[in-house]
């Protein structure tokens, strides 16, 4: 069975530049997170989803951040007009109905410089 | 608010050793925590689990963790390291109120090196 897959691995953006990160979940899995885990800290829930309806965003900085999951399988995230501040790696991870294990990608490094 | 704390950012240990990873956690309610590790360059995998009920959980690879709601701590433990173990682990406590739930608060996270 594949894994939660995503795309791209690596990415380097100067301030102000957009950039987009894809995410295919585990076949079957209904729940996408999205967490954002900057160097040496934990992960850090940014969004999920139920299907493709948007359960909890409350920590997604909604003025540069934006996730959908517009057919309930695939997911992007994209940040528009990106800072120094966003360095991080972007974590999607998937699951069956929000109550079981988390399964989750390798996870895109970005670097904002 | 919820939170976990794992006190020791970096711990050392003798391949072979015994190793035991501190969290502690705050949670209104009934707690369900997790033991995550993270490999380099690698996603999270999970270790283990507690859901109420025993408080002494096995997980993969040798990996044990006491919940004890009086200290509010969820200690990791493992009786002989091997040099594999050398990764980051990170604690986490599920958000929701149903307890189970992909909606995790994460400590910092606790930096293994493992040496010979």
């Amino acid at each position: 069975e594949a894994g939660v897959t995503q795309s791209p691995r690596y990415a380097v953006l100067q301030e102000g530049q957009a950039v987009s990160f894809w995410c295919d979940p585990i076949s079957g899995h209904d729940t996408l997170y999205w967490y954002q885990q900057p160097r040496d800290q934990g992960p850090q829930l940014l969004v999920y989803f139920r299907d493709e309806a948007v359960i909890d965003n409350s920590q997604l900085p909604s003025d540069r951040f934006s996730a959908v999951r517009p057919k309930g399988t695939n997911s992007t995230l994209k940040i528009q007009s990106a800072k120094q501040g966003d360095t991080a790696t972007y974590l999607c991870a998937s699951s069956i109905q929000a109550n079981t294990e988390v399964f989750f990608g390798k996870g895109t490094r970005l670097t904002v410089v | 608010a919820q939170s976990v704390t794992q006190p020791d950012a970096r711990v050392t240990v003798s391949e072979g050793a015994s190793l035991q990873l501190r969290c502690k956690y705050s949670y209104f309610g009934t707690p369900y925590l997790f033991w995550y590790v993270q490999y380099p360059r690698q996603g999270l995998q999970l270790l283990l689990k507690y859901y109420p009920g025993d408080p002494v959980v096995q997980g993969v690879n040798g990996f044990e963790a006491e919940f004890s709601k009086s200290n509010s701590s969820f200690h990791l433990r493992k009786a002989s390291v091997h040099w594999s173990d050398w990764a980051v682990y990170f604690c986490a406590v599920s958000m929701n109120t149903g307890g189970l739930s992909g909606k995790l608060t994460f400590g910092e996270g606790t930096q293994v090196t493992v040496i010979s």
